[in-house]
């Protein structure tokens, strides 16, 4: 069975600031891992998503996140927030090989952007 | 492209009543979860479907079932309701039922138990 754990229930940084969102998975086969937003009232919205190709992955939104097969970690990057990132972030697995999809999302990080 | 469509978008029951809630996905995806979002309890996966068929179900009662037409449509019916049931209920579409596919997210419909 596969498990997120998000460090940080809630982060807070300066607008212009670097974004670090940690993510950190694990599963008994080479998962595949999907970062989550979301705006309050709203639904979720991806982000980016790491299938098995390049580690470094690019999202929209000026998001980036490293899968590092050692660490078990997907952290979330942005190099300048914005005032318009602040929402929660969810980290989801999905493993291989399962009959059906079966995401397991991380409990979230409410981002906040001071100004 | 029009995004995943859920309806009611908010709702107000009382206990022991039952409710269904609608999911249209996006054109052309086939697979359908649902997901139970609370403060305490994050993101819980409810069930999949794929082409009629429940594929995946978390772990939560009897009451909750749900089923999906051949167009893709899909609802869920929640029975006998509790407290514990006021949540914001999320749908999500995929393409297909393969694990590395995405899932799209509606916007929910909030469920208020009094």
């Amino acid at each position: 069975a596969q498990s997120v754990t998000q460090l940080g229930s809630h982060v807070s940084v300066s607008e212009g600031a670097l974004v670090l969102l940690r993510c950190n998975y694990s599963s008994s086969v080479p998962p595949y891992l999907f970062w989550y937003v979301q705006y309050p009232n709203q639904g979720l919205q991806l982000l980016l998503k790491y299938t098995s190709a390049a580690t470094l992955v690019k999202g929209i939104n000026g998001f980036e996140a490293e899968f590092k097969k050692s660490e078990t970690s997907f952290h979330l990057t942005k190099p300048s927030a914005h005032m318009s990132d602040a929402a929660e972030y969810f980290c989801a697995v999905s493993a291989p090989g399962n009959y059906g999809q079966n995401f397991v999302f991380g409990p979230g990080t409410r981002l906040s952007v001071l100004p | 492209k029009a995004g995943v469509t859920q309806t009611p978008r908010y709702l107000i029951k009382t206990r022991g009543q039952q409710v269904t809630l609608s999911c249209s996905p996006i054109s052309g995806h086939r697979s359908v979860s649902w997901y139970q979002q609370t403060p305490g309890q994050g993101l819980q996966f409810l069930f999949e479907y794929f082409s009629e068929t429940q594929r995946n179900k978390g772990n939560f009662p009897g009451r909750f079932s749900g089923r999906q037409f051949s167009n893709s449509r899909s609802e869920m019916n929640v029975s006998t309701l509790e407290l514990g049931d006021s949540a914001l209920y999320l749908c999500a579409s995929s393409l297909d039922s393969a694990s590395n596919q995405p899932q799209h997210f509606g916007d929910g419909t909030r469920l208020s138990i009094l």
